[in-house]
């Protein structure tokens, strides 16, 4: 079966660095994704990871271990912007997105 | 502005009456999806449309169908709605290129309610 499993919600402080990681079991793999959804919006693209390895993107960045079946994605220097949910979701080989339920990232100041 | 616009924003709807969400977007791109967002549940597909003229099942395909006439439209309809259809709704598309790094944009979502 396809399963994609996130922790449901983390607390970071103002400043800090958060890791918030993502597990995946799919029967094809093509491309991991990271969206961040803010309350009542629509999610938007944040990183995409192929390859496994480090792709940095700013304060974000986003790690992939295909052997593993593992990704995370690093936020530093937290802004009280960057409360929002945060999703994985892989793409198998039709294109289609498999998405994990998201973790709720909450700052504190 | 380029992107991707949904109508209605949100709608109260009685149980049995039908309903069309549309979606339009204006970036010419190939493929087209529909997404409902629940609490605690991650997005899952309920149909899709590679390109114009095809339409393909998702994971939870029951009690909804699409059309895709032309590049830039993608109606869903729940010809008889129930309870269990409220949700929030969002559609999306990619370009559609052939290539795996092709984001999925997304529009801003209706929120459905089914009384």
């Amino acid at each position: 079966g396809q399963n994609i499993d996130q922790p449901t919600e983390m607390t970071a402080t103002e400043g800090a660095i958060v890791q918030i990681n993502c597990t995946y079991q799919t029967s094809g793999f093509n491309g991991l994704f990271w969206y961040q959804q803010h309350a009542g919006e629509a999610p938007t693209f944040l990183s995409y990871n192929v390859l496994d390895g480090l792709e940095e993107k700013g304060r974000f960045s986003s790690f992939l271990s295909r052997s593993k079946g593992y990704s995370y994605l690093l936020l530093k220097e937290l802004q009280m912007k960057d409360s929002a949910s945060y999703l994985c979701a892989v793409q198998d080989s039709n294109y289609q997105l498999i998405w994990g339920a998201g973790t709720k990232l909450i700052i504190k100041p | 502005i380029a992107g991707i616009t949904q109508a209605p924003t949100s709608q109260i709807l009685a149980a049995g009456r039908r309903m069309t969400l549309r979606c339009t977007q204006d970036m010419r791109h190939n493929a087209m999806y529909w997404y409902r967002q629940d609490l605690g549940l991650g997005l899952r597909l309920i149909h899709y449309s590679n390109t114009a003229g095809t339409t393909g099942k998702g994971e939870v395909p029951d009690g909804y169908s699409v059309s895709r006439a032309n590049t830039d439209d993608f109606p869903l309809t729940l010809a008889s709605a129930v309870p269990s259809q409220t949700s929030v709704y969002f559609c999306a598309s990619r370009e559609g290129s052939g290539t795996y790094q092709e984001t999925q944009y997304f529009g801003p979502g209706t929120r459905l309610l089914v009384l």
